[in-house]
Formats: C-alpha cells, sequence, structure tokens
C-alpha cells in the first residue's frame, strides 16, 4: 500500500502558483519523497524529490515539514500543460520499488 | 540523452496466447523496472531487474516474467493472457546509487480480446 495520502483533486487557475500537499506521517529517516506526474496516456514524469531540505529545480519546488510528516509540491506559475495526476511516493535510500498510490488529478483552467 | 524506449507501442492479442514487451533503457542505466497500469488497479509494480538480475518482485502470478540483457535492455512475457491483462505496461529505467530517480518510457497499450 502507498504510504501517502493526497487529495484526490484539485484545480488552478492558469498562471498561479498550484501547491500539492502531500501526507506521509509514517515516513522513517531514511525515507525520500518523490513527486511525479502523468499526463494523459503518457509514462509518468520525474518532476523532484527530497530527504529533509527544500528543493527546487527548473519544474517545481519541494517543501517539506521540519518533521517530516507532510510536504508540499509548488508549481510556481501553472499552465494549461500542468493539468495531469501528481503522484506523492515515499520510498527508502536504496533498492525499494516505487509503490503509486491514486495521486491527485490537478486541472489547470483557463 | 536518448529517453527510455519501449516497443511496440500496441498490441492485441487473444486470449490464451502470450506476449512480448520490449524496453531499451537510457544509455548508462543498469536497472530496468516494470509496471502494470489499468483504470481499476492504477499503477502497480511487477518486478525490477539490475545486471541481468531480478532484485524486486511485486505481487503478480507467475505467467508474468521478464528478463535483462547484458545491455540492461529488458523484456517482459506474460503468458496465458487473460483478459484482465489489459493495460498499459510501463519501463521505466534508473542509474544505480542510494536516491536514484526512475525515468519512465512512454509505455505498450497491450489490448486482449
Amino acid at each position: 500500500d502507498a504510504k501517502t495520502t493526497q487529495p484526490t483533486s484539485m484545480d488552478c487557475a492558469e498562471g498561479r502558483a498550484a501547491n500539492l500537499p502531500c501526507n506521509h506521517s509514517t515516513i522513517s529517516g531514511n525515507e525520500y519523497v518523490y513527486w511525479y506526474r502523468q499526463i494523459h496516456s503518457q509514462g509518468p514524469q520525474y518532476i523532484i524529490h527530497g530527504l529533509k531540505n527544500n528543493e527546487t529545480n527548473e519544474m517545481a519546488s519541494l517543501i517539506i515539514t521540519e518533521d517530516r510528516k507532510s510536504s508540499t509540491l509548488i508549481l510556481p506559475h501553472a499552465t494549461l500543460r500542468d493539468t495531469a495526476v501528481y503522484y506523492c511516493i515515499v520510498r527508502n535510500d536504496y533498492g525499494q520499488n516505487f509503490v503509486f498510490g491514486p495521486g491527485t488529478r490537478l486541472s489547470v483552467l483557463p | 540523452k536518448a529517453g527510455v524506449t519501449q516497443t511496440p507501442r500496441y498490441l492485441i492479442k487473444t486470449r490464451g496466447q502470450q506476449v512480448t514487451l520490449s524496453c531499451s533503457p537510457i544509455s548508462g542505466h543498469r536497472s530496468v523496472s516494470w509496471y502494470q497500469q489499468t483504470p481499476g488497479q492504477g499503477l502497480q509494480f511487477l518486478f525490477e531487474y539490475f545486471s541481468e538480475t531480478q532484485r524486486n518482485k511485486g505481487n503478480f502470478p507467475g505467467r508474468f516474467s521478464g528478463r535483462q540483457f547484458s545491455n540492461s535492455r529488458s523484456e517482459m512475457n506474460v503468458s496465458t493472457l487473460e483478459l484482465g491483462d489489459s493495460a498499459l505496461y510501463l519501463c521505466a529505467s534508473s542509474f544505480e546509487g542510494q536516491t536514484y530517480e526512475q525515468y519512465f518510457g512512454p509505455g505498450t497499450r497491450l489490448t486482449v480480446t
């Protein structure tokens, strides 16, 4: 079973920041938080991952709370092409497979 | 770098037949994982191969098998196909390391009639 809980769906206005929450209250010390997204009928796309520090790359920012029990993926300026299912996954540092939950269906509205 | 490639992209088979799907990982990646995605069950892990050895296995029947070649290319095989095997089969590759992210291919859409 997935170790994370996410809202089923969210809407965001085009050009605004999309903030996608994820709860992972049972995360252990050697587990990382990964985010992927899947645009309809395509393979999932890696977005970002982190352990305890906030992370930023060209696609998004990842904010992890100090107790590491939750995190937020931030798409700073959402576009229509960001409409997708977003998956938050907790995974240890070596050898463990990814367990995908149902994710959050983000709809970016014009 | 070229991404993960999967062949064929679409396949139609009949119940009872068998099928082989192919995956070529990103150059330099030694780990290949396979997933099945269906509307009812979502994305489910099938197995992972690293250096020609199966390293992890999901909860699927023995009809599902795979292998990896010395060049890291991988194949998965499904024997005695059932209607419920209709799905998108995704392959993902990763570089061996402590926190390696997986990169997915476009998938093979298998329809069993």
